[in-house]
C-alpha cells in the first residue's frame, strides 16, 4: 500500500502554463507538507497544512497555492509557470505536526518548465 | 531562518570502511534530531532519530552534543547499498517545520 502518493510523477510544460500536482496520504496523518528540491538538491519547505488550515507559509510566490479538500489530500496549484519552478516537488505528512513524529514523503513530482 | 549545516561531500569510501558525517545546527532551542536518507531520484526516508544519550541501529550510530549543537552519524562496515545522500534534520519545536540540511553524499565503492 502506498502511504503518500503523488500524481503526476513527471510533468513537462511550457512557461506561462498553469498546472496542479495532487497528493494523497492514507496514514491518517493530520499534517501535510509540500517541499521543493531544486537542482542543488536542497530540500525547502513550501507549505504545511494542519486540519485543513495553513499553518506555515514560507516565502513562496503567490503563484503557488495549496488546496486541501480534506485531511488526506493536499494539492499544489501553480499559476504562470516560470523556468525557475523546475524542480522536484515532494509531498509529505506526519501526525500532530511539529516534526516529533516521522515524516513520510511521497515519491516526488519532477517538474520541468520549458 | 535557522540553519543546519553539513559537509556536502561527496565521500567516496571502499566497502567495509567506517565513515562519519557531521552536522551543526544554529538554533539552540531545537528539540529533536534525525538522520534521513535519500537515494538518487527517490524521496527522503527516515534513517534514525538521534537521542541525547546516543543511539545505535546495527551498523549505524548517531550522537548528539547539545552543548556544541553538533550531530553525527557513524556508519561501520560500509556496504555498496549505503550509497545515498544523508540528510541531517532538526525539529525546532512547536508547529515549525523540520529543517533539513543540504545533505552529505556518500558513495561506497567496490
Amino acid at each position: 500500500d502506498t502511504a503518500v502518493s503523488q500524481t503526476p510523477k513527471y510533468l513537462v510544460t511550457q512557461m506561462g502554463n498553469d498546472k496542479s500536482i495532487k497528493c494523497e496520504q492514507n496514514l491518517g496523518h493530520d499534517t501535510m507538507y509540500w517541499y521543493k528540491q531544486d537542482s542543488k538538491k536542497f530540500l525547502k519547505i513550501m507549505f504545511s497544512y494542519n486540519n485543513k488550515e495553513l499553518i506555515i507559509n514560507e516565502t513562496v510566490p503567490n503563484r503557488f497555492s495549496p488546496k486541501s479538500p480534506d485531511k488526506a489530500h493536499l494539492n499544489l496549484h501553480i499559476n504562470s509557470l516560470e523556468l525557475g519552478d523546475s524542480a522536484v516537488y515532494f509531498c509529505a505528512s506526519n501526525l500532530m505536526g511539529g516534526g516529533d513524529n516521522e515524516q513520510f514523503f511521497g515519491p516526488g513530482t519532477r517538474l520541468t518548465v520549458l | 531562518r535557522k540553519e543546519v549545516e553539513q559537509d556536502p561531500g561527496p565521500f567516496n569510501v571502499p566497502e567495509g570502511a567506517t565513515v562519519a558525517f557531521n552536522c551543526t545546527y544554529s538554533n539552540s532551542a531545537s528539540q529533536s534530531f534525525f538522520w534521513y536518507r535519500q537515494d538518487c531520484r527517490k524521496e527522503p526516508k527516515l534513517l534514525m532519530s538521534v537521542y541525547s544519550s546516543g543511539n545505535e541501529d546495527g551498523r549505524f550510530t548517531a550522537q548528539l552534543n547539545r552543548a556544541s549543537q553538533y550531530i553525527s552519524l557513524l556508519i561501520r562496515d560500509s556496504k555498496l547499498s549505503d550509497s545515498a545522500t544523508y540528510l541531517c534534520v532538526v525539529n525546532e519545536g512547536g508547529n515549525t517545520p523540520l529543517v533539513f540540511g543540504k545533505g552529505t553524499r556518500l558513495s561506497v565503492i567496490a
